[in-house]
């Protein structure tokens, strides 16, 4: 398996463009997750989706952002406009429900606004 | 809401000497998981404790999950270079929803 593939792996942008992250989850796994990490506020949830309907999204920062599961193989989230604040990794993970918890992370998108 | 923390936020130790991280909950959990994420990597899984009072071993790692189910600690015997990086907790509620420890950055020396 190829594990969450995740694109770009480095995304470097200016204030005010808009900047889409991808997220390919295992396949099978019907959960996703999308996750932003600083050195000041750790790992944080953005949103999850249970069958590509989004669960909780109230780790969602503000409007400026948005996430989409159109369907079971592909996510996005959206920054628009991005700011210098919004400099941060953006992990995407994927899991099975029915007992197995586990979350299987992706490579992680390191995204820089200036 | 409901918050996990973990502490120490750093350890710095000497290769062979021993490691503890300590992870507690502001509410009791369904189950608590621990990921390891190397400098510059991605968090891995590394085990899933369940019941109460649960100890799991994993070589020189050993995990307890605490009988009220709101504490949890990793414990790494005789430290080896390849154990640096940061070591996660998560907290399962009931709804599923996984919340995160800040993580201890682990350091060995040589």
């Amino acid at each position: 398996d190829a594990g969450v593939i995740q694109s770009p792996r480095h995304e470097v942008t200016e204030m005010g463009q808009e900047v889409t992250l991808r997220c390919k989850p295992i396949s099978g796994h019907n959960s996703l997750f999308w996750y932003r990490q600083t050195m000041m506020r750790g790992l944080e949830l953005l949103i999850y989706f249970n069958n590509n309907v989004p669960i909780d999204d109230s780790g969602m920062p503000e409007d400026r952002f948005s996430a989409k599961m159109p369907n079971a193989s592909f996510s996005t989230l959206k920054i628009q406009p991005s700011e210098p604040r919004d400099s941060a990794v953006y992990f995407c993970a994927s899991r099975t429900t029915g007992g197995k918890y586990e979350q299987y992370f992706g490579p992680g998108t390191r995204l820089t606004v200036t | 809401g409901q918050q996990v923390m973990q502490i120490p936020q750093y350890q710095h130790v000497q290769e062979g000497e021993d490691f503890t991280t300590y992870c507690n909950s502001s509410t009791t959990l369904s189950n608590i998981q621990w990921y390891k994420q190397r400098p510059g990597g991605h968090p891995v899984f590394l085990i899933q404790l369940v019941k109460s009072g649960e100890v799991k071993k994993q070589k020189r790692l050993t995990f307890q999950f605490g009988e009220a189910k709101k504490n949890s600690s990793l414990h790494i015997t005789a430290t080896q270079t390849t154990d640096v990086g940061t070591y996660f907790c998560a907290g399962n509620n009931q709804g599923g929803k996984l919340i995160f420890g800040q993580g201890t950055e682990l350091s060995v020396k040589p």
